[in-house]
């Protein structure tokens, strides 16, 4: 079946744009996660999801990261006046209930801020 | 402060003989770990894992070990095959009611023919 997607691949914009990510998990998967790959770093955990709603916002590092997830399904993240620091790879995660389940990733939206 | 450590960055192995994978943790209320391996322009894909009840879990090629006492973990590979040579992240996870992941920075296992 088909697994996480996440578009753009690729994504350069201009320090102080906003830009929103999108996340299509596995069908069915109830729980969806966000991470981010910074340069050297390992995986940042930045949100989660069960359903719709966030109860673990605590890994956002910012008030300019945001995300929501409509319809149990696609999560959009948005970067408000994005910043050189923001770059990184940004990946979507998702797992059957949010428990022990594996989580299967996507290959990650590539952002590059000038 | 990192909570989950993987202190080599790259290794290199001969085809056919043994990777160790190392990872440490701080955290001790982390009582899930489980290893991902990650090529180029992919998302990590699964590999193994391994709940704190345990001390061993083997999957074919795939052996996890943990060391509580320790706070270490380690991931053989044997025989090693070319076909390996990805980035590896140690993650854990306390099991909050949910799965969310700290992970490590990863370690680059090249195999060599």
């Amino acid at each position: 079946g088909a697994g996480v997607s996440q578009s753009p691949s690729n994504k350069v914009t201009e320090k102080g744009k906003d830009v929103e990510l999108r996340c299509d998990p596995i069908s069915g998967h109830t729980a969806l996660y966000w991470y981010r790959q910074s340069l050297g770093q390992g995986l940042e955990f930045l949100i989660y999801f069960q359903g719709n709603s966030a109860p673990d916002k605590s890994g956002l590092p910012s008030d300019r990261f945001s995300a929501e997830r409509t319809g149990g399904s696609v999560s959009t993240l948005t970067i408000q006046r994005t910043q050189q620091e923001d770059s990184a790879v940004y990946l979507c995660a998702s797992s059957d209930t949010g428990s022990t389940d594996t989580q299967y990733f996507g290959p990650g939206t590539r952002l590059t801020v000038l | 402060d990192q909570q989950v450590k993987q202190n080599s960055p790259s290794l290199s192995v001969q085809e056919g003989r043994i990777s160790i994978l190392n990872c440490d943790y701080t955290n001790s209320m982390f009582d899930y770990f489980l290893w991902y391996k990650k090529y180029p322009a992919e998302g990590p894909t699964f590999l193994i894992s391994i709940s704190s009840i345990k001390d061993k879990n083997e999957d074919g090629r795939f052996t996890v070990f943990l060391n509580k006492s320790a706070k270490h973990l380690s991931l053989h590979i044997v025989p090693s095959q070319p076909g390996d040579s990805a980035v590896y992240f140690c993650a854990a996870s306390d099991l909050r009611g949910y799965s969310t992941l700290t992970f490590g920075k990863g370690t680059m296992l090249l195999v060599s023919p």
